[in-house]
């Protein structure tokens, strides 16, 4: 069973950088879809990019200037950190699996999440 | 970039059929996945790859996925169904969410 586990600070000072880190178990990071997903408070789910292992990511425009995920075979996990945040990047932070599936054509989504992180930016 | 659709809130009594739409241009061309999501917890699939259920999940929840719009159905909801739910498709490489519909059961 896949299991995810987020860590990192819940309070980090505008202007300054977010990190979150997700540690996998129960599956290599080296195959899926590592992915970021982020909730605003009272609000919907906002995806924020993936990392697939080899190198191939994508972010979401609207945060691409200031996202960077990367991933770490020897520990088994990924990160996030996402640079001069403002208040507007409160939010619950959520890392997950994403799942290529195939018949005929492919579909993608995701199985497995973390347990949310909730970080706040104020000074 | 592409858009999903959700009504923000749907009505149910115990018992009954609930129905979520999720709209999209030629959704029904991609493949629509489900979450639905309890207060204070994470999202949990429900629905994949338009209409199948991961184990676990009970078989009153179904799907249907054509032309623009995808829809979500529990039939005979019970009480525990009560959640966010959430659309999610595929698109130019890119994750795509629904805003949302608050499933009350009332």
């Amino acid at each position: 069973q896949v299991r995810l586990h987020q860590s990192g600070p819940g309070l980090v000072k505008p202007s300054e950088t977010l990190s979150l880190t997700c540690s996998v178990s129960g599956a290599s990071v080296t195959n899926y879809y590592w992915t970021w997903i982020r909730q605003p408070p009272g609000k919907g789910l906002e995806w924020i990019g993936y990392i697939y292992y080899g190198g191939n990511s994508n972010y979401n425009p609207s945060l691409k200037s200031r996202v960077t995920i990367s991933v770490d075979t020897s520990t088994n996990q990924f990160s996030l950190k996402l640079s001069s945040v403002a208040a507007a990047d409160t939010a619950l932070y959520y890392c997950a699996r994403g799942v290529r599936f195939s018949v005929n054509l492919p579909s993608y989504y995701f199985d497995s999440w973390g347990q949310g992180s909730l970080v706040t930016v104020s000074s | 970039s592409y858009e999903l659709t959700q009504p923000p809130s749907v009505s149910v009594s115990p018992g009954q059929t609930a129905s979520i739409t999720c709209s999209g241009s030629k959704l029904g061309d991609k493949f629509a996945s489900w979450y639905h999501q309890k207060p204070g917890q994470s999202p949990m699939l429900v629905i994949y790859h338009d209409n199948r259920r991961p184990s676990g999940i009970p078989e009153r929840f179904s799907a249907s996925n054509s032309g623009n719009t995808a829809t979500l159905t529990i039939s005979g909801t019970q009480a525990e169904d009560e959640a966010d739910y959430y659309c999610q498709a595929w698109d130019s490489s890119t994750w795509v969410f629904g805003g949302g519909t608050k499933l009350t059961v009332l």
